[in-house]
């Protein structure tokens, strides 16, 4: 199967950089996109096409990518960054797959 | 305001059958692509089912392939997801997203309890 995987949680002081990372042979080949999700709420779309920021996601967030690994770096970090991220990307056979999460930790 | 709106879950038996549906609004439904994506309490997200504009194309992840089936009206602005057979493991809200550089618009989800 395939399978990306992050760490599970980051921890990062106010106004610190954050980066969280996403592996899988997938990625060699896909796009990631990177999803933010807060308690009890639905997840949001904060990155797409590795690099892309949609509209309205504010531009301390950024992507990048290097072979096997996609990075969401974010700069700045501020208490509303708390929060669960997961990649996800396109697989074979028209499926997708989602990233094990990540839990960012604003201290 | 676009918007996607999940309805139609609840607590249901093993075995036991279930129609999901999310109704859109906001925007034109029928050019995206649609898909279901489910969290199991406390875990991460699932990619469940897609279905194309015209439902040219469907697709399903294995864990459901054969118990759900997906489908839509683009005269009503619906998705919906068909389950049956539904088993312990099947409880998780079930989000319904739209398919556009990314899953752009997500509703705000319906809880499954199979139990």
């Amino acid at each position: 199967s395939h399978e990306l995987t992050q760490p599970p949680s980051v921890s990062v002081s106010p106004g610190q950089t954050a980066k969280i990372t996403c592996s899988g042979d997938v990625l060699t080949k896909q796009y990631a996109y990177w999803y933010q999700q807060k308690p009890g709420q639905a997840p949001i779309l904060v990155m797409f096409k590795d690099t892309e920021r949609p509209s309205g996601i504010p531009e301390r967030f950024s992507g990048s990518t290097s072979g096997t690994t996609v990075t969401l770096t974010i700069s700045g970090v501020q208490a509303d960054d708390d929060a669960d991220y997961f990649c996800q990307a396109s697989a074979p056979g028209g499926s997708y797959v989602f990233g094990t999460g990540t839990k960012v930790n604003v201290l | 305001e676009v918007q996607l709106v999940e309805s139609g879950g609840g607590l249901v038996k093993p075995g036991d059958s279930l129609r999901l549906s999310c109704a859109a609004f906001g925007f034109t439904f029928s050019p995206y692509g649609m898909n279901w994506v489910r969290q199991a309490p406390g875990k991460g997200l699932e990619w469940v089912s897609t279905i194309g504009p015209s439902s040219g194309y469907i697709f399903y992840a294995d864990s459901v392939k054969g118990r759900f089936t997906i489908s839509r009206d683009n005269a009503k602005n619906v998705v919906y997801l068909e389950m049956q057979t539904l088993r312990v493991e099947d409880t998780a809200v079930y989000y319904c997203t739209r398919e556009a550089e990314g899953m752009d618009v997500w509703g705000q989800g319906t809880m499954v309890t199979v139990s």
